[in-house]
């Protein structure tokens, strides 16, 4: 069975802190795909990265950063810098490449207040 | 190159009613999806379509739900007599096939009374 687990619930800072959101994910593939998700209070889920299985490098954009590690069945998310505007709900996600369905499995979420 | 367009935003309802939710994918995007969020929760998958054939349901969706996409377009997604339990946001999404990023929608609150 596939499962991603987001064991932070809610994450509180003051502006240009760092904060990172972690994400735990279970699956038996050998390859999939895994994403985070950001979603401001109007609703929307916004696309803001996807990782292969393959592909252990870290990666970074602008403030955000995103840690990789296979070993530990880990894909954690670091803003740097923190904002305002970074206030939000986060969703990391897994997809199986096998199914070929593009289909998401989401965590519960981590909601990053961050205040002035 | 406009988003995903769900509609109506917001939908209040009487136990019982049936009720109708309307999604406008990306334009050329083959793949559809629907998934619902409850609150506090993250959204969890009810139905796929590629093109206008429906491929993969969750057993989350109930008998109760049914979801078209007629001409491979827009999708549909009906409630019929609903619960309670039925409240929450229901999310639209699309991606091309092949691709793995999938676009979603402001999507469609549903609260039952």
């Amino acid at each position: 069975a596939q499962k991603v687990t987001q064991a932070q619930t809610e994450i509180s800072v003051v502006e240009k802190e760092d904060v990172t959101l972690d994400c735990v994910y279970e699956t038996r593939d050998t390859t999939y795909y895994l994403f985070w998700y950001k979603q401001p209070p109007s609703g929307e889920l916004v696309f803001l990265i996807r990782r292969n299985s393959f592909d252990e490098q870290n990666e970074i954009s602008g403030r955000y950063s995103w840690n990789f590690q296979k070993s530990t069945s880990s894909f954690n998310f670091t803003i740097t810098a923190s904002q305002v505007v970074d206030s939000a709900v986060y969703f990391c996600a897994l997809s199986r490449v096998s199914s070929n369905t593009g289909k998401l499995i989401f965590g519960q979420g981590t909601t990053l207040q961050v205040k002035p | 190159d406009t988003g995903v367009s769900q509609n109506p935003r917001h939908k209040i309802t009487k136990r019982g009613q049936n009720v109708t939710f309307r999604c406008d994918p990306i334009s050329e995007h083959n793949r559809l999806y629907w998934y619902r969020q409850t609150l506090g929760q993250g959204p969890e998958f009810l139905t796929y379509f590629q093109n206008e054939a429906q491929l993969e349901k969750s057993r989350l969706l109930s008998d109760r739900f049914s979801a078209e996409r007629p001409k491979g377009s827009f999708s549909t997604l009906e409630i019929q007599r609903t619960e309670q339990g039925d409240s929450a946001m229901y999310l639209c999404a699309s991606s091309r096939t092949g691709a793995t990023e999938a676009f979603f929608g402001q999507g469609t609150r549903l609260t039952v009374v």
